[in-house]
This record gives C-alpha cells, structure tokens and sequence, in this order.
C-alpha cells in the first residue's frame, strides 16, 4: 500500500528565513509523482509544485523547491526567505501515474514569525 | 479556464438527516473527480473517485456514497448523517494526461 509520511505536526520560522517541511512516501511503484499543497485557515487546497520521481532535477517554483531524494524516498518541500503569508497547512501528496489515486500525508502545520 | 464549484459552503445537520454535496468542475471534459474529508486538525483521506459517468470507486466503507450524474457533476450523499460524518469535504478534478489536482473551496460540514 502507498503512504505518505509527514512527521513534524508543527514548525516555526522566522520571517526571511528559509525552512524545510519534510515528506517521505512508501511505495513499490517504480515511477511515483510528488505534490505539494498549501491550505490557509480559508481552508482551500493550493497546487505549489510537483516532481516525478524520475525527473533529473529538482522542481522549483518561485521560492518554492522540492528537495527530491530518490534513494530514501523523500520529496522535503524548502521554503526561502518565508513570509508572514506563508503560515498555513502543508500537505504533501503522492500518486502513481494512471491510477487516478492521490494520498495525502497528515499535513505540517507552519507558523511564520515576525 | 478550468472552475471547481462546491456547494453549500457551510451546513449544520442533525444526526439522522439526510446529506447532499455537489460539485461541479467548468472549463474541461470528462475530468477524474474525487471527495476528500478533512476531519478537524487532520489530513486528507479520500472517500470516492470517479473516472467518468456512472463510474464510481469507494476507498473507505462507511455511511457515505457517491454518484456522477452527468460528465462534470459529481455529488457526495448520505441518507442518515452520524455525528462522525461533521468535517471538512473537498471536491477536486484532475484533468486527462495532467498530474495536479484542482480543489474546490470546500464544503463544511457539522453534525449535532
């Protein structure tokens, strides 16, 4: 069975620092697709960036980046320079391609302070 | 553009009453639908997808179902709502050959 894992429930960051929300998933799956999503306190569900597993490079979006290690199957979402709009839920996400099945992890919880 | 619509935004039901979510997605054909919940503090856990018209899966058994009437319409039912129903569902549409999920804002759900 596929799972994802995100194992720190909160984090904190001072503002215009960079941090790192970490996700592992589990799968026997040779190919395997990486998302990550950001849902505010409204609640909505936000596309941040995505990365299959065997793209050459890690995925970048904005002051987004996806810190892909193959090996120990781990997809670390790295915020830079964070903003005080940057506090909310991250959830990462994973799905192996032409399933049609997204799992999600249970979420990180970010807190950016000024 | 592609739209995802949910509505109601917010319901408040009694135990025993029946439910009625719907969803529907503007701007694609034949699009992958889901339901997710969100209990309070937690993580997504998908309940149904559909494929195309008539095509449901159910991932978790429970007091929950699901149809899709029409190509971009899928609706999330119950007849008897329990207390452990209460959360937070989200509706998306993943489009053909693309890998992200698009999200509705979500339908609120409290059971007392």
């Amino acid at each position: 069975a596929q799972k994802i894992t995100q194992t720190q429930p909160g984090m904190f960051v001072q503002e215009k620092e960079a941090v790192t929300l970490d996700c592992t998933y589990d799968t026997s799956d040779q190919s395997y697709g990486l998302f990550w999503y950001k849902q505010p306190s409204s609640g909505e569900m936000i596309f941040l960036i995505y990365q299959g597993s065997y793209d050459e490079q890690n995925a970048t979006e904005g002051r987004y980046s996806l810190n892909f290690q193959k090996a120990r199957k781990s997809a670390n979402l790295v915020i830079s320079a964070s903003q005080l709009g940057d506090s909310a839920m991250y959830f990462c996400a994973g799905s192996t391609p032409g399933t049609y099945k997204y799992i999600f992890g249970t979420g990180t919880r970010l807190k950016v302070l000024a | 553009s592609q739209t995802i619509h949910q509505w109601p935004a917010t319901l408040v039901q009694p135990v025993g009453s029946p439910l009625s979510l719907e969803c529907t997605v503007e701007g694609t054909s034949n699009p992958n639908l889901y339901w997710y919940r969100q209990a309070a503090g937690r993580g997504l856990q998908l309940l149904f997808y559909s494929v195309g018209i008539g095509q449901i899966s159910s991932e978790v058994p429970q007091n929950l179902s699901a149809s899709r009437p029409q190509d971009r319409q899928f609706i999330l039912s119950s007849k008897k709502l329990l207390l452990s129903d209460s959360g937070f569902y989200l509706c998306a549409h993943g489009r053909r050959g693309a890998n992200v999920l698009t999200f509705g804002a979500g339908s609120r759900l409290t059971v007392l």
